[in-house]
């Protein structure tokens, strides 16, 4: 079964500053995706940046990006420029790929809980 | 283009009651996906509905049950509530296929007292 850990329960970070949020997974397959996901205090989550496993070049998306690291299991969330609206849990998650049946049901991290300080 | 709507957004029940839950995905999505997260185990999967039919689902007891009507509105279903039921419930929605980006809704916190 596929896992994924993140291993930082809480991570600050000041105005304009860089975060990493680190990321490992467990699988056995080749192909999935991968994904964070942000989920500020108002509770609903949305969609950060995604990651295909047969593309070898990093998402991006603005201030958001990724490093995938296929071999070592490795998919780290580099927020640059952080702004007070980036506070939140961060979630890192991992869907398969194959087949109708995997569907897309996402296996989450426990999350990173995100503060940004003035 | 509205959102996911879940309702009702809080509700308080006790032991052995049962409780619905209620999913309205974006329109034009037919696959709705619900998830219980909880402090102690995180963000689990429940199951997912495409076009009325459950395709997928996760590890939780037969108390736990689903549908979703032609409408691509889903409900689920807890019989027999638990105190560690408490958690909140997100529905998300999504076009099928596995590249689909899922979009949640707020969430329906239910307490078991």
């Amino acid at each position: 079964a596929q896992t994924v850990t993140q291993s930082q329960p809480e991570m600050s970070v000041q105005e304009a500053e860089t975060v990493t949020l680190s990321c490992t997974y467990d699988t056995s397959e080749s192909d999935y995706y991968l994904f964070w996901y942000k989920q500020p205090p108002s509770r609903q989550m949305i969609l950060v940046i995604r990651q295909e496993a047969y593309k070898q070049q990093n998402a991006t998306e603005n201030r958001f990006s990724v490093n995938f690291q296929k071999a070592a299991k490795s998919f780290s969330l580099k927020i640059s420029d952080s702004q007070l609206g980036d506070a939140a849990m961060y979630f890192c998650a991992y869907r398969s790929a194959y087949g109708t049946q995997a569907g897309t049901a996402l296996i989450f991290g426990k999350g990173t809980t995100l503060s940004v300080s003035s | 283009k509205a959102g996911v709507t879940q309702t009702p957004r809080y509700l308080i029940k006790t032991r052995g009651q049962q409780v619905t839950l209620s999913c309205s995905p974006i329109s034009g999505h037919r696959s709705v996906s619900w998830y219980q997260q909880t402090p102690g185990q995180g963000l689990q999967f429940l199951f997912e509905y495409f076009s009325e039919t459950q395709r997928n689902k996760g590890n939780f007891p037969g108390r736990f049950s689903g549908r979703q009507f032609s409408n691509s509105r889903s409900e689920m279903n807890v019989s027999t509530l638990e105190l560690g039921d408490s958690a909140l419930y997100l529905c998300a929605s999504h076009s099928w296929g596995n590249t689909g980006e899922l979009f949640f809704g707020e969430g329906s916190r239910l307490t078991v007292l």
